[in-house]
């Protein structure tokens, strides 16, 4: 069957500090992968996607980073972090129906 | 670029009563779909919707695809606490296209 991980699932982390949000996909082969930015209560901000192992299109300007070393591996980084990458952060691929995701990363900087 | 409009923005209800929601588009999908998100969890689909005017039942929740291919409408109907969440929509062109989602609607069922 055909599962979506993501690690960690909460994550607090200095200003300053680099970060490394991991997204991999089980049971499917050459999937679009995406990764989305929630703030609390609000609406999905995409920030990354990709169509391929280092395809990445980055849909906003920020401090965030996206590589797909391989095909079934999402991962998003982060050299130095502020205060505003602080939110929720949410790995999907494109699945049969839409887009299916994962259980999301709870990140506070400090 | 497509925006889907999204409304209401949140509702506070009582438990028992029954919920409506909506999607509006400035251009057509072929596909509308709706996301429910647990707090603290990732969206899972509820229902999706392949066809103008079709209407589409899972459980206590019914969608509809607009006729225009504009707009589609969910239903909630008895609330209950555990209808708590974020409920978004989202519209998609062609199967494996990417989604454009709404801003979402945050429901809150008081018991």
């Amino acid at each position: 069957s055909q599962t979506i991980h993501q690690w960690p699932a909460t994550l607090v982390q200095p200003v300053g500090s680099p970060l490394s949000l991991e997204c991999t996909v089980e049971g499917t082969s050459n999937p679009n992968l995406y990764w989305y930015r929630q703030a609390a209560g609000r609406g999905l901000q995409l920030l990354f996607y990709s169509v391929g192992i280092g395809q990445i299109s980055s849909e906003v300007p920020q401090n965030l980073s996206a590589s797909r070393p391989q095909d079934r591996q999402f991962i998003l980084s982060s050299k130095k972090l502020l205060l505003s990458d602080s939110g929720f952060y949410l790995c999907a691929w494109s699945s049969l129906v839409g887009y299916t995701f994962g259980s999301g990363t709870r990140l506070t900087v400090v | 670029g497509q925006q889907l409009n999204q409304s209401p923005q949140s509702m506070f209800i009582q438990e028992g009563e029954d919920v409506s929601m909506n999607c509006t588009s400035s251009s057509i999908f072929n596909t509308w779909l709706w996301y429910k998100q647990d707090p603290g969890e990732g969206p899972v689909l509820l229902i999706a919707l392949y066809k103008a005017g079709e209407l589409t039942s899972n459980g206590r929740l019914t969608a509809q695809f607009g006729i225009t291919r504009k707009d589609s409408f969910l239903n909630i109907s008895a609330s209950i606490p555990s209808d708590v969440g974020i409920y978004f929509c989202a519209g998609q062109l062609t199967s494996g296209s990417r989604l454009t989602f709404g801003e979402g609607t945050q429901l809150t069922v008081n018991p």
